[in-house]
């Protein structure tokens, strides 16, 4: 069965330095991966996705994200972050059948001055 | 253009009472699903539907129901709430429910069974 672990509940980064945040999934085939954030009280927008290709995948609002297909890793990376970056980020892995994505169970991360 | 919208905003219900929550898309997607958000788990899919006609069950749809008349609405029930069902319900749509198709949410509807 698919799956997928976001190891860190919860990230402190200083406002300007870099961000990784680790996903890693269970998946027998070759796996469809998405990141999202959710803003407190908001809905979730995908920042980026991958399907084939480069394995380093780039998003918007500057964050990038890297297959790495012998670690089932795509963890998700931006060089200096905002404070406005505050929020939860989910990994995701979508199923057979293209219908059915499973979520990991976030990461909030807090950006301080 | 508002996307996808959810009604109500929030819900605070007593166990046993049956409950719709509405979820209303103008993008013309086929593809639309419900979700639930528990904290330190995700979210986890109720039901889903890829075309106006057809539903799917997905990770978690026992004591949920949903029907799609059209292509724009999806409602989800609560048939008899219970309280593990207090939640945050996210509807999402998508054109057309494949590997590459982006998934847009609505704002989420916290529902609260005592």
């Amino acid at each position: 069965a698919q799956s997928v672990t976001q190891p860190d509940i919860h990230i402190t980064v200083s406002e300007g330095a870099s961000l990784e945040l680790r996903c890693n999934y269970s998946y027998g085939a070759t796996p469809y991966l998405f990141w999202y954030v959710q803003s407190p009280g908001q809905g979730l927008q995908l920042l980026l996705k991958y399907f084939s290709g480069d394995t380093l995948v780039q998003g918007i609002k500057g964050f990038e994200a890297e297959f790495k297909r012998s670690q089932s890793s795509f963890n998700l990376r931006k060089p200096s972050v905002h404070w406005s970056d505050a929020a939860e980020y989910f990994c995701a892995v979508m199923g057979t059948g293209g219908f059915k994505t499973i979520f990991g169970a976030g990461t909030r991360l807090f950006v301080k001055a | 253009i508002a996307g996808i919208t959810q009604a109500p905003t929030s819900q605070i219900l007593a166990a046993g009472r049956r409950m719709t929550l509405r979820c209303t898309q103008d993008m013309r997607h086929n593809a639309m699903y419900w979700y639930r958000q528990d904290l330190g788990l995700g979210l986890r899919l109720i039901h889903y539907s890829n075309t106006a006609g057809t539903t799917g069950k997905g990770e978690v749809p026992d004591g949920y129901s949903v029907s799609r008349a059209n292509t724009d609405d999806f409602p989800l029930t609560l048939a008899s709430a219970v309280p593990s069902q207090t939640s945050v319900y996210f509807c999402a749509s998508s054109e057309a429910g494949g590997f590459t198709d982006t998934q847009y949410f609505g704002p989420g509807t916290r529902l609260t069974v005592l």
